[in-house]
């Protein structure tokens, strides 16, 4: 089983519609999550961290379920500049701050 | 002003070639990191080093060698090229070694071993 998993899609959703990718992950001892977007050819980007409770950074929102060891993150509104790739990011104890990668999420919108 | 920059963008060579890549981060911080990325697009770790030593090395091959001549820099030579090697290897700097702290990627070196 992979340490991080993702459904790779594509997702493919038209403008202003609200999408959400799951995200699970193997180690129950995982001690940081984060989102990544990476658009093509490109670098990955830090889009969000994600805390206990729960956070929103406006359009976007982030979830974590310790119990069930996934992480969820929700696009509402979508625009045409959200198509790229979502990566879950898990830190896992004990390799300190290196990050362990999901194989990504790829969202399209489309007009 | 780019705050990590890699060179060379782009990397075609023959296998059994040595080849290295470089990476360079005017942001200041004092942990670097490279990650490959195979044709799958799965980011895997390969090194990190705080402050010129190395505190992560993911089980890659001895062929790989990272070099960090100081802690604005760190160098990915590699000997011996296969064709596995083909990926795009991208580095990344953080402040510290602190969890929570946003890692600052390159734009990625694509390597293509023929």
């Amino acid at each position: 089983r992979k340490e991080v998993e993702q459904d790779p899609g594509p997702f493919n959703v038209p403008e202003g519609a609200t999408v959400a990718f799951n995200c699970t992950y193997s180690n129950s001892a995982s001690q940081s999550f984060f989102w990544y977007r990476q658009d093509c050819r490109k670098e990955p980007k830090l889009l969000m961290s994600v805390y206990s409770s729960g956070n929103e950074d406006g359009r976007f929102t982030a979830q974590l379920n310790r119990a069930s060891q996934y992480i969820s993150l929700l696009i509402r509104d979508s625009k045409l500049s959200d198509s790229a790739t979502y990566l879950c990011v898990v830190i896992l104890p004990p390799k300190g701050n290196m990050l362990t990668f999901g194989g990504g999420t790829r969202l399209m919108v489309k007009p | 002003d780019t705050a990590v920059s890699q060179t060379p963008k782009y990397l075609v060579t023959q296998m059994g070639n040595d080849k290295s890549i470089k990476c360079e981060q005017n942001l200041g911080h004092d942990t670097m990191y490279w990650y490959k990325q195979d044709s799958k697009k799965f980011l895997k770790i390969m090194f990190s080093y705080n402050n010129k030593e190395l505190i992560i090395n993911e089980t890659v091959p001895n062929r790989f060698s990272p070099k960090s001549p100081d802690k604005a820099h760190l160098n990915l030579h590699i000997n011996s090229l296969e064709l596995g090697d083909s990926a795009v290897y991208f580095c990344a700097s953080t402040r510290g070694t602190d969890t929570q702290e946003t890692q600052y990627f390159g734009p990625g070196t694509r390597l293509l071993v023929l």
